[in-house]
């Protein structure tokens, strides 16, 4: 079986600092993916990254970067200079291939509060 | 065009009434999905189609009856709904079923009265 835990509940920073959500996974499979999705008061989920269990490559796109780590089964995402339009639920997600065949297991959400 | 779209936005609805939430994407994803979602919990999964057919029935409620008419349009018919299903109910498509990125519309908010 699966699990994602993401222990912060919410986390609550003032705008411009960097903050971390922790996500981590177990899975007995050697082939899986790892998800990150924001879900703005708008409600839908919006995707931020896929990252596939060989590429433990760290992979930064704008202020946002992830930090993947087998050893520790993580898969922490970082946002440096955080701005109010940050504001939402970041979810953890994990998915097995080929067996799965598009079930995610996600974790239970952090919500990031920034303050201006 | 990642767009994913809903109708409605909201829907309140007596148990005994029949309603329909659509979902429609235009990206020539060839899986689609329904996802619950409850206040502060991650999206559950309902239903996955692919390439049209019922792929995955997640246990569901016959109450709930989905449909994909088509590569681009996916239904779910409520009926006799009870007021535990009032949630946030999310499509998704992704460009086939397996561990690929899935791109969500904006939910259905449901309220059974």
């Amino acid at each position: 079986a699966q699990k994602v835990t993401q222990a912060q509940t919410e986390i609550s920073v003032v705008e411009k600092e960097d903050v971390t959500l922790d996500c981590v996974y177990e899975t007995r499979d050697t082939t899986y993916y790892l998800f990150w999705y924001k879900q703005p008061p708008s409600g839908e989920l919006v995707f931020l990254i896929r990252r596939n269990s060989f590429d433990e490559q760290n992979e930064i796109s704008g202020r946002y970067s992830w930090n993947f780590q087998k050893s520790t089964s993580s898969f922490n995402f970082t946002i440096t200079a955080s701005q109010v339009v940050d504001s939402a639920v970041y979810f953890c997600a994990l998915s097995v291939a080929p067996f799965n065949a598009g079930k995610s297991t996600f974790g239970d959400g952090t919500t990031l509060t920034v303050k201006p | 065009d990642t767009e994913v779209t809903q109708t409605p936005k909201h829907l309140v609805m007596g148990m005994t009434n029949k309603k329909s939430l659509k979902c429609e994407q235009h990206m020539g994803h060839r899986a689609m999905y329904w996802y619950k979602q409850k206040a502060k919990k991650p999206p559950e999964l309902m239903f996955v189609y692919s390439y049209e057919k019922l792929s995955i029935n997640e246990s569901v409620p016959s109450r709930f009856s989905p449909e994909c008419p088509n590569s681009s349009l996916l239904n779910l018919h409520l009926h006799a709904l009870q007021p535990e299903d009032s949630a946030l109910y999310l499509c998704a498509s992704s460009v086939q079923q397996g561990s690929y990125e899935q791109y969500f519309g904006p939910g259905t908010r449901l309220t059974v009265t």
